[in-house]
């Protein structure tokens, strides 16, 4: 149980454009959800909190205009990265708090390459 | 958040067990120890967690210190595939508070 699925598992895309990664919870509601970004050899660095119903908590340093996070049901949670560009580029991976000792469950991460 | 310190790298022999630190001397009396790993181009995974007493399951146990400013992951016998970056993490009771992910300790199983 305890399931966070995430689509697209990877993405090419040209710079300029806006790339959408889907995060759901399949078998759980989730309330929280969490939006993190991985660079290669790097450990994950939360980007922002989303909330269902709600506007979404970005961290200090993370541009809210250009990853427009939207959580309109409690089992799905969308991160959209507009205007991509080649910096962008990353490891993107979302997670959902459980209301277990387990804590959280991640999905599998979407790797975006803007070229 | 209360930070947590592990070392970078670590590397174990296959068929060997493996111990993993990780230190936490501002852990607060709710929060819980949660273990997870992550393999190459996965999300992280959850491998155990413990409050106070030490834990088992069937991927690893873990080990609390008596003061619980530290813990130990144990693998028993590492595989190929137990080759990921494990992270420690604290998180308190509540459930729904944004968690900080340290460097974690990236292992290495040699054949």
């Amino acid at each position: 149980g305890a399931v966070v699925s995430q689509h697209p598992s990877w993405v090419i895309c040209k710079s300029g454009t806006s790339v959408k990664i889907e995060c759901r919870s399949l078998d759980f509601q989730a309330t929280t959800m969490f939006w993190y970004r991985q660079f290669p050899k790097q450990s994950l660095m939360l980007m922002a909190t989303s909330n269902e119903g709600s506007k979404a908590t970005y961290e200090q340093g993370v541009e809210k205009d250009k990853f427009l996070i939207n959580h309109a049901s409690l089992t799905l949670s969308t991160l959209t990265v507009t205007s991509a560009h080649p910096e962008d580029s990353s490891f993107y991976i979302c997670s959902a708090s459980v209301l277990t000792p387990r804590g959280y469950t991640f999905g599998s991460g979407t790797r975006l390459t803007v070229v | 958040d209360a930070k947590t310190t592990q070392p970078n790298s670590m590397e174990s022999n296959e068929e060997e067990p493996v111990h993993l630190p990780c230190n936490h001397s501002t852990i607060s009396g709710t929060d819980y120890i949660h273990w997870y790993r992550q393999l190459p181009s996965q999300g992280p995974e959850y491998v155990i967690h413990g409050l106070t007493s030490n834990v088992n399951n069937r991927m690893a146990s873990l080990a609390i210190a008596e003061d619980r400013k530290s813990s130990t992951l144990i693998l028993h016998r590492a595989t190929l595939r137990d080759a990921a970056v494990y992270y420690c993490i604290l998180m308190n009771s509540g459930g729904y508070q944004k968690v900080t992910f340290g460097t974690g300790t990236k292992l290495q199983v040699i054949p």
